[in-house]
């Protein structure tokens, strides 16, 4: 089946830094690319819809400033969480739309774990 | 409140059980997807249906679209299908609001 990777799967980083997170979808193209967080013992939450060439449509309540994403090809999207703090501490996740079929379901990447100190 | 309501929301079995997992949505989907999600964290998608019946394996899922209800079951369960089973409804931009999943424990 299709393949999502992100990278880096974790990170651990200083308050203020920012953090860059990469999603490729690595059989595909992908048509458009979901972020979502997830806090622990909480159900996943939609960031943004990212389509490639243009630019994101964050949800309501993401600061987009705070949240930078670029999609810059078919293939790879990255989230960029920038002057990070502690409380943006969470489990990002990445989904692709798109497919070796006809169908279009939403691929899941592995997430990536970031601990801002 | 969720607009997506799962239940229950931790499930124990012994190993070859059968399993229900149910799921109510509060409006008009263009799809209903089930999700799969290991302690890791990674996330499978299991499957994507908007009408009717699907099935994989000893997994089924079913819509009833007049009720906004779908349930997912497991045969023959085996603890390796432990894990924490999410609903999602898919709305109008393929926006996802996942319902708050059910940890399933199998023991053996």
């Amino acid at each position: 089946g299709a393949v999502v990777s992100q990278h880096p799967s974790w990170v651990i980083c200083k308050s203020g830094t920012s953090v860059k997170i990469e999603c490729r979808s690595l059989d595909f193209q992908a048509t458009t690319m979901f972020w979502y967080r997830q806090f622990p013992k909480q159900s996943l939450m939609l960031m943004a819809t990212s389509n490639e060439g243009s630019k994101a449509t964050y949800e309501q309540g993401v600061e987009k400033d705070k949240f930078l994403i670029n999609h810059a090809s078919l293939t790879l999207s990255t989230l960029t969480v920038t002057s990070a703090h502690p409380e943006d501490s969470s489990f990002y996740i990445c989904s692709a739309r798109g497919g070796v079929d006809s169908l279009e379901t939403q691929y899941f990447g592995p997430g990536t774990r970031l601990l801002v100190l | 409140k969720n607009e997506v309501e799962q239940s229950p929301q931790n499930l124990t079995a012994q190993e070859g059980e059968f399993i229900t997992i149910n799921c109510s949505y509060s409006v008009g989907i263009s799809a209903l997807h089930w999700l799969q999600q290991h302690p890791g964290g990674g996330i499978v998608s299991l499957f994507m249906l908007s009408s009717g019946k699907k099935k994989h394996g000893r997994l089924i899922a079913t819509i009833n679209i007049q009720e906004k209800h779908s349930s997912l079951h497991i045969t023959a369960s085996h603890p390796r299908d432990s894990a924490v089973y999410i609903c999602a409804e898919e709305t109008s931009g393929s926006r996802l609001t996942f319902g708050e999943g059910t940890q399933l424990t199998v023991n053996p």
